[in-house]
């Protein structure tokens, strides 16, 4: 069965560094997610992703974050200098296509940690 | 603003049992979608069951239903014959379109209900 992967699964990093998560979602899907979760707390949007430009963002989603997609293959989230409230896990999310009734795929997250 | 509101943080039930998660939610919409989402200990987020708002029948999957009130916008998830593998944090989620056109696909979670399952 098809999934979503992503890399790594475990990220340390110190504040202010650039870290690039990376995310392969299923070949035929055409909506890219990325979510977030702190610990302990409720899984939040970030931003949707479609045709090489960015959908829809959420106000977490400042200018400290980019997306891309690369090749034909990667889906990839950039926080350019992280911050301790960054620490969460960030999920990759796919879907055939954006409407409300497609299931989202997810990956199974990387755990960022911000020192 | 359309929020999802999971009242119960932890839920417990003997294996076997049936047990019941709320979740209540807010929208202006008339027709809609929800799911209800599983988290493991692995952290994956795995889709359990989906209900289509305009379908008077509630979803059915397995040993998984709901109880969808549309009029008192409530999503409650029933898990019969409760296993083991059950155990899991379980969020109720809504998807939405944040602009007009834009993609109805962002989801809005639920705080989430902790599941436990006692042997």
């Amino acid at each position: 069965e098809p999934e979503v992967t992503q890399t790594p699964s475990h990220q340390v990093t110190q504040m202010g560094q650039e870290v690039i998560l990376r995310c392969v979602p299923i070949s035929n899907h055409l909506y890219f997610y990325w979510y977030r979760q702190i610990l302990g707390q409720k899984v939040e949007f970030l931003v949707s992703f479609y045709n090489n430009e960015i959908s829809e963002k959420s106000e977490i989603f400042d200018d400290q974050f980019s997306v891309e997609r690369p090749d034909g293959s990667n889906f990839t989230l950039k926080i350019r200098s992280t911050k301790l409230e960054d620490s969460a896990m960030y999920f990759c999310a796919s879907s055939a296509d954006s409407h409300s009734s497609y299931e989202q795929y997810f990956g199974p997250g990387t755990r960022l940690t911000v020192t | 603003a359309q929020t999802v509101t999971q009242s119960q943080p932890e839920m417990s039930v003997q294996e076997a049992e049936t047990v019941t998660l709320s979740c209540t939610y807010d929208t202006s919409e008339s027709d809609y979608y929800l799911f209800w989402y599983k988290q493991p200990p692995s952290r994956q987020m795995i889709l359990v069951i989906r209900q289509e708002a305009y379908k008077q029948q509630n979803a059915t999957e397995n040993r998984f239903s709901v109880n969808f009130q549309k009029a008192a916008k409530s999503f409650s998830l029933k898990i019969s014959d409760s296993q083991l593998g059950d155990a899991a944090m379980y969020f109720c989620a809504y998807p939405y379109a944040m602009n007009y056109g834009g993609s109805q696909g962002n989801l809005i979670f639920g705080k989430g209900t902790k599941l436990s399952v006692k042997p």
